[in-house]
């Protein structure tokens, strides 16, 4: 099976632009969740989609978004960057409970925002 | 608020020696727990998950942990690394039945040759 795919793996931004990435989960699973990984923060959860629907939300401001498509591929758009969204962005794929599946990480997107 | 919390930022020891990473969370009610590894370069992947039944969990690579209850504690041991277990080690857990993933901080575990 192919693992989790992300693209792009490597974005620079400047301040007030958008962004999207793009998360394609292993085939079967249908659930898909997004983390931020920084130095300081570690790893933090943006959100967390199951057959299209957004399940459950972190604590991220507005600007961050996401969606999932029939296929379960999933992106998450960041609108009006800022220096502090430079980050590690880590999607994750799951067959379909968080609270007993493994989650799969993909390799990340790596974004830097100047 | 719930959060899982891991004592060590940074771990050096030498290849033989024992490692214990510590990991506390603090959940009301069944909580399900995980320790998962990012080698150097490579994705996150996942150690070994505690649901429920007998607390002591072995997982991949001669692994263990103990989950203590009474102590909202769910740490990691190995009784004897090696240098390819330099990795960095987050601690994670969900609210059974919740969508929530929280991981710890993360440790980062150097082992010397």
């Amino acid at each position: 099976k192919a693992g989790v795919t992300q693209t792009p793996r490597y974005l620079i931004k400047t301040r007030g632009q958008q962004v999207t990435l793009s998360c394609s989960p292993i085939s079967g699973h249908r659930s898909v969740s997004w983390y931020q990984q920084t130095p300081g923060q570690g790893l933090q959860f943006l959100f967390e989609y199951f057959s299209e629907t957004q399940r459950n939300k972190g604590n991220f401001p507005g600007r961050f978004s996401g969606r999932q498509f029939s296929n379960s591929r999933s992106e998450m758009n960041v609108s009006t960057l800022e220096l502090g969204d430079s980050a590690l962005y880590l999607c994750a794929s799951l067959q379909g409970d968080p609270s007993t599946d493994t989650q799969y990480f993909g390799p990340g997107t790596r974004l830097t925002v100047l | 608020a719930q959060s899982v919390s891991q004592h060590n930022h940074h771990v050096i020891l030498s290849e033989a020696a024992s490692l214990e990473l510590g990991c506390n969370y603090s959940y009301g009610g069944t909580v399900n727990l995980f320790w998962y590894v990012q080698y150097p370069g490579q994705h996150l992947q996942l150690l070994l998950k505690y649901f429920s039944g007998d607390p002591l969990v072995k997982g991949i690579k001669g692994f263990e942990a103990e989950f203590i209850k009474s102590k909202f504690s769910f740490n990691l041991r190995k009784p004897s690394v090696q240098w390819s277990d330099t990795a960095e080690y987050f601690c994670a857990a969900i609210k059974a039945a919740g969508n929530k993933l929280t991981f710890g901080g993360g440790t980062r575990v150097l082992v010397k040759p």
